[in-house]
């Protein structure tokens, strides 16, 4: 049980278009979800906290307007990346928490990596 | 401001050595977790530690807390070579599910 999984899991795109990435929670309602960015052999970074039907809460530093999050239901939030340059080409991860085992655990998706050419 | 820092920060040992990663943090937690991650991978869960001397135990890997200092320990016991990959631990501080990172350590198991 909570799986997590996000799609795609690899996209390139050209510089100044838009990237949808989703997160589901397939075998649970996840009533928080987590996105975060991981460069090359760095940790992970937090960008922003959703909770379902409410806006998202961005860690300092995060623009809002270029990470639209959306988390429309409790099984699925959206993270859009606005005008991608080279820059925002990461390792992206979502997380999600809300199901069973312990409460507010996170669980972990695949991870989606951003190209941006 | 919660921080949390592990070390070392990179480890190159031989097969069935012994070695342990320490992970500290600077304020009080409700619960510390260690993960894995292969290259290109995502996070893989390996322990969640939720009070002061607890010690959890999966094959070759051990975990273990102390609240009070502030610490925790992840001992590999035997190395061998699949357990390359990078540990990270993350602090989740009282109250709420906002997991603070520590910087990772990059693990290589040389046969």
């Amino acid at each position: 049980g909570a799986v997590v999984s996000q799609h795609p899991s690899w996209v390139i795109c050209k510089s100044g278009t838009s990237v949808k990435i989703e997160c589901r929670s397939l075998d649970f309602q996840a009533t928080t979800m987590f996105w975060y960015r991981q460069f090359p052999k760095q940790s992970l970074m937090l960008m922003a906290t959703s909770n379902e039907g409410s806006k998202a809460t961005y860690e300092q530093g995060v623009e809002k307007d270029k990470f639209l999050i959306n988390h429309a239901s409790l099984t699925l939030s959206t993270l859009t990346v606005t005008s991608a340059h080279p820059e925002d080409s990461s390792f992206y991860i979502c997380s999600a928490s809300g199901g069973t085992g312990l409460a507010d655990t996170q669980y972990f998706g695949p991870g989606t990596r951003l190209t941006v050419l | 401001e919660l921080k949390v820092e592990q070390n070392p920060l990179f480890l190159s040992m031989q097969e069935g050595k012994n070695y342990t990663i320490y992970c500290n943090y600077s304020t009080t937690s409700d619960r510390l977790y260690w993960y894995r991650q292969d290259p290109g991978k995502s996070l893989e869960s390996l322990f969640v530690l939720l009070s002061n001397g607890a010690v959890k135990q999966e094959g070759r890997l051990m975990a273990s807390l102390d609240t009070k200092a502030r610490l925790s320990t992840l001992h590999i016991t035997a190395a061998v070579h699949d357990l390359s990959a990078t540990y990270f631990c993350a602090v989740d501080p009282p109250g709420g599910s906002r997991l603070t990172f520590g910087e990772g350590t990059q693990l290589t198991v040389n046969p």
